[in-house]
């Protein structure tokens, strides 16, 4: 069976803080890609990141960080120094196996409120 | 210079009514998909086209029906509309390379659809 699952639902930070989003995922596929989508207020789906299963690198952009282990089946997500714009709900998902148009299964979203 | 498309970006109609939306992608992706996200943001595949080809058909309705004229565009069209139709109806596209893996998906702006 194919799941990720964001057991976060709400998060609430004051703005500067630091806060992590979690994300675990099933797949029986050793080749699978997962992804993290940021959809702010006004709806639209924005990609934020494209990691392959064979590549456990931490990965780094700006005030985001990305942190994949194979071990736990987590792709966990944390926003350094937090600011109003990174009010979201963001998405954690999963595309398994080697086709080159495969379905995306995404997580059921956190919604994240960054407070002034 | 849109990147994904759709129209309309609002659609609100009565019960029983026929109704389309088109997705137009001008990045040169050879995969294009749709996906339907309820009330609870709950995201899910419908439908996906490579090269005109209809290659992902989830458990739809055959009341939704897409159309591919050509690989840039992916029309959804949907006879009878009922009340649970309601939702956002979001378009994407991907590059689709032979043996290249999964590639990272591209979202439109998003449908929302309301039936009364």
């Amino acid at each position: 069976a194919q799941k990720v699952t964001q057991a976060q639902t709400e998060i609430s930070v004051v703005e500067k803080e630091d806060v992590t989003l979690d994300c675990v995922y099933e797949t029986r596929d050793t080749t699978y890609y997962l992804f993290w989508y940021k959809q702010p207020p006004s709806g639209e789906l924005v990609f934020l990141i494209r990691r392959n299963s064979f590549d456990e690198q931490n990965e780094i952009s700006g005030r985001y960080s990305w942190n994949f282990q194979k071990s736990t089946s987590s792709f966990n997500f944390t926003i350094t120094a937090s600011q109003v714009v990174d009010s979201a709900v963001y998405f954690c998902a999963l595309t398994p196996g080697y086709s080159s148009a495969s379905k995306i299964i995404f997580g059921s979203g956190t919604r994240l409120s960054i407070r002034p | 210079d849109t990147a994904v498309s759709q129209t309309p970006k609002y659609l609100v109609t009565q019960m029983g009514n026929d109704k389309s939306i088109k997705c137009e992608q001008n990045l040169g992706h050879d995969t294009m998909y749709w996906y339907k996200q309820d009330s609870k943001k709950f995201l899910k595949i419908m439908f996906s086209y490579n090269n005109k080809e209809l290659i992902i058909n989830e458990t739809v309705p055959n009341r939704f029906s897409p159309k591919s004229p050509d690989k840039a565009h992916l029309n959804l069209h949907i006879n009878s509309l009922e009340l649970g139709d309601s939702a956002v109806y979001f378009c994407a596209s991907s590059q689709g390379l032979a043996g290249a893996g999964p590639e990272t998906q591209y979202f439109g702006p998003g449908t929302r659809l309301l039936v009364l």
